[in-house]
């Protein structure tokens, strides 16, 4: 069965750290994927995306995301986070039909 | 870039009652857009696709005739939650695929529905 999984549920870092969010999925082929990031009680905006090409994706607001095919992983990295970087972020995937499966999220707390 | 708007963002209605959704997409057709429910502090769920012209193709488990679902032109589909319940009190968000070349999916943001 196709499935995403965010190991993590809830991740603080102090402001200046880096901070690195997991994603893994089980796909039968290797989808497209996403990352997402939903501030409380708003939408969603794209942070960046996967299709094909440079494994190594950059992103809006500093971020990136290495896919790594043979761990099934599409992990979201930032060096050096903002205050403003606390939300819920989700890992998406999808395939060519563009219906997206989604992690379960990722809460992000900075502290100062 | 691209925006996709979502029209009421917050909707209070009473039970039995009826409530629309608009999802348009601003600056890009959209001929195929999604429609996902998110309950508070949990993931997206897919609910629908909707395809411009044709009917929409509903995912499992999701009742096509209370969950009403319009694709009238490249720019704007509909939800439209009938005879509403409180258990139907959630976040909707839309999404829009657009298709010339960047193949990239734009979400809403959003609608709460409280169902009283």
């Amino acid at each position: 069965a196709q499935s995403v999984t965010q190991p993590d549920i809830h991740i603080t870092v102090s402001e200046g750290a880096s901070l690195e969010l997991r994603c893994n999925y089980s796909y039968g082929a290797t989808p497209y994927l996403f990352w997402y990031v939903q501030s409380p009680g708003q939408g969603l905006q794209l942070l960046l995306k996967y299709f094909s090409g440079d494994t190594l994706v950059q992103g809006i607001k500093g971020f990136e995301a290495e896919f790594k095919r043979s761990q099934s992983s599409f992990n979201l990295r930032k060096p050096s986070v903002h205050w403003s970087d606390a939300a819920e972020y989700f890992c998406a995937v999808g395939l060519n039909d563009y219906k997206l499966s989604f992690g379960a999220g990722t809460t992000v707390t900075v502290r100062a | 870039g691209a925006v996709v708007s979502q029209h009421p963002s917050r909707v209070i209605c009473k039970s039995g009652t009826s409530v629309k959704i608009e999802c348009r997409s601003l600056d890009f057709q959209a001929t195929t857009m999604f429609w996902y429910r998110q309950f508070p502090k949990q993931s997206l769920m897919l609910m629908a696709t909707s395809n411009e012209g044709s009917k929409a193709t509903y995912e499992q488990g999701v009742e096509k005739d209370k969950f009403l679902i319009n694709h009238a032109s490249l720019t704007l589909s509909t939800l439209t939650v009938t005879s509403a319940h409180p258990e139907d009190s959630s976040f909707y968000i839309c999404s829009a695929r657009e298709g010339t070349g960047r193949n990239t999916i734009y979400f809403g943001e959003g609608s709460w529905l409280t169902v009283v």
